[in-house]
């Protein structure tokens, strides 16, 4: 299957600092990147859609001026945590896709395991 | 949007083939049935989907039921390597997925 990295895999910053997530897509060109994330024994939750050139499109509940998301590339997105807290800490995982349409499979990176102390 | 239904957890013997099942009961005609799995502290895996047919790749069948209400995920010889949460999610319009809680699956020596 297509191939997804994030990085940095884990990071840990003090509180009030702002953290940037890399999302790539390795072997293939994403025209869709997704954001999720997960709290402890608990499901992905979507974030956010982005396409490339465009602006996100962020679910209910999550700030947009909270979580910055660009997508300047067709392999590349990002994640900024802006002013991060104790309660963004939590497991990041981006998702690339292909193309626009229903049946293109999505693939998932690694994860980022974030920690705001 | 379809919503989907698993148990919350199973147990396979090492070996033997496992069987997940999943209910979508609401689904559209044109929404897809993916299989994903994660395993701990690791983002999700992509495994197989499918929209009517039977689909099996080196990794695992699909078996969805003729009025596509429900269908079955099968790992033919589970390995302690499978032991992991299993969603089977039905693709939105929006093209966005959605995950449930999944299936827990404890593969046991």
């Amino acid at each position: 299957g297509a191939v997804v990295s994030q990085h940095p895999s884990w990071v840990i910053c003090k509180s009030g600092t702002s953290v940037k997530i890399e999302c790539r897509s390795l072997d293939f060109q994403a025209t869709t990147m997704f954001w999720y994330r997960q709290f402890p024994k608990q499901s992905l939750m979507l974030m956010a859609t982005s396409n490339e050139g465009s602006k996100a499109t962020y679910e209910q509940g999550v700030e947009k001026d909270k979580f910055l998301i660009n997508h300047a590339s067709l392999t590349l997105s990002t994640l900024t945590v802006t002013s991060a807290h104790p309660e963004d800490s939590s497991f990041y995982i981006c998702s690339a896709r292909e193309g626009r349409t229903s049946g293109e499979t999505q693939y998932f990176g690694p994860g980022t395991r974030l920690l705001v102390l | 949007d379809a919503k989907t239904t698993q148990p919350p957890s199973m147990d396979c013997a090492e070996g033997r083939a496992a069987n997940l099942p999943c209910n979508h009961s609401t689904i559209s005609g044109n929404e897809y049935v993916y299989w994903y799995r994660q395993i701990h502290s690791q983002g999700p895996q992509y495994i197989i989907h499918g929209l009517k047919n039977n689909e099996t790749n080196e990794m695992a069948s699909l078996i969805i039921t003729e009025d596509r209400k429900s269908s079955t995920l099968i790992l033919p010889h589970a390995t302690l390597r499978d032991t992991a949460v299993y969603y089977c999610i039905v693709r939105n319009t929006g093209g966005k997925l959605i995950f449930g809680q999944g299936t827990e699956l404890s593969v046991k020596p």
